[in-house]
């Protein structure tokens, strides 16, 4: 099947610096990506929309100014934590979507941010 | 698009079938059912999809009642490895959202 690779899959920073997380489609296009924030025990939350060559989507509640998305190429979205806080600390998803004769959203492996 | 309810917690004796249950009443006639998994700390798997029809793949079996307001997904032999929270979420193809419920935490007992 496609596949997503997200990187880094675990980052420990300090607070008040920023991190990148990518996303890429390893074997397809994806002019939609979605990002995801996960807490212990629950289930994904939809950040944003990523769109290819436009502005992100952002959901009801998250900071566009805060959480900054890039989606420069049809294989890679970038999710930048800027000026990170501990409650920043979560598990963050990334999705592809794949669409064609059966629409598909393949998933990135998370990346655990904890921040210090 | 239409949200689902599925029961919070099921579990499941090693060998046996697994059949997690999904109610999407309010899904439209254009609107997809699919399943994923998450296996802790890991992105979601995709697992099936359908419309209206029953599918089956290598992974399991998804049943779709006539009237499509609600959806069984089989595991017919189900290990340990299939512990994992299983979301069942309804899209229209091309659609610009994916939006997930909260899932039903399927434990898998030996």
């Amino acid at each position: 099947g496609a596949v997503v690779s997200q990187h880094p899959s675990w980052v420990i920073c300090k607070s008040g610096t920023s991190v990148k997380i990518e996303c890429r489609s390893l074997d397809f296009q994806a002019t939609t990506m979605f990002w995801y924030r996960q807490f212990p025990k629950q289930s994904l939350m939809l950040m944003a929309t990523s769109n290819e060559g436009s502005k992100a989507t952002y959901e009801q509640g998250v900071e566009k100014d805060k959480f900054l998305i890039n989606h420069a190429s049809l294989t890679l979205s970038t999710l930048t934590v800027t000026s990170a806080h501990p409650e920043d600390s979560s598990f963050y998803i990334c999705s592809a979507l794949r669409t064609g004769a059966n629409t598909e959203a393949f998933f990135g492996q998370g990346t655990r941010l904890t921040v210090v | 698009d239409a949200k689902t309810t599925q029961p919070p917690s099921m579990d499941c004796a090693e060998g046996r079938a697994a059949n997690l249950p999904c109610n999407h009443s309010t899904i439209s006639g254009n609107e997809y059912v699919y399943w994923y998994r998450q296996i802790h700390s890991q992105g979601p798997q995709y697992i099936i999809h359908g419309l209206k029809n029953n599918e089956t793949n290598e992974m399991a079996s998804l049943i779709i009642t006539e009237d499509r307001k609600s959806s069984t997904l089989i595991l017919p032999h189900a290990t340990l490895r299939d512990t994992a929270v299983y979301y069942c979420i309804v899209i229209i193809q091309g659609a610009q959202k994916l939006v997930f419920g909260q899932g039903t935490r399927l434990t898998i007992n030996p």
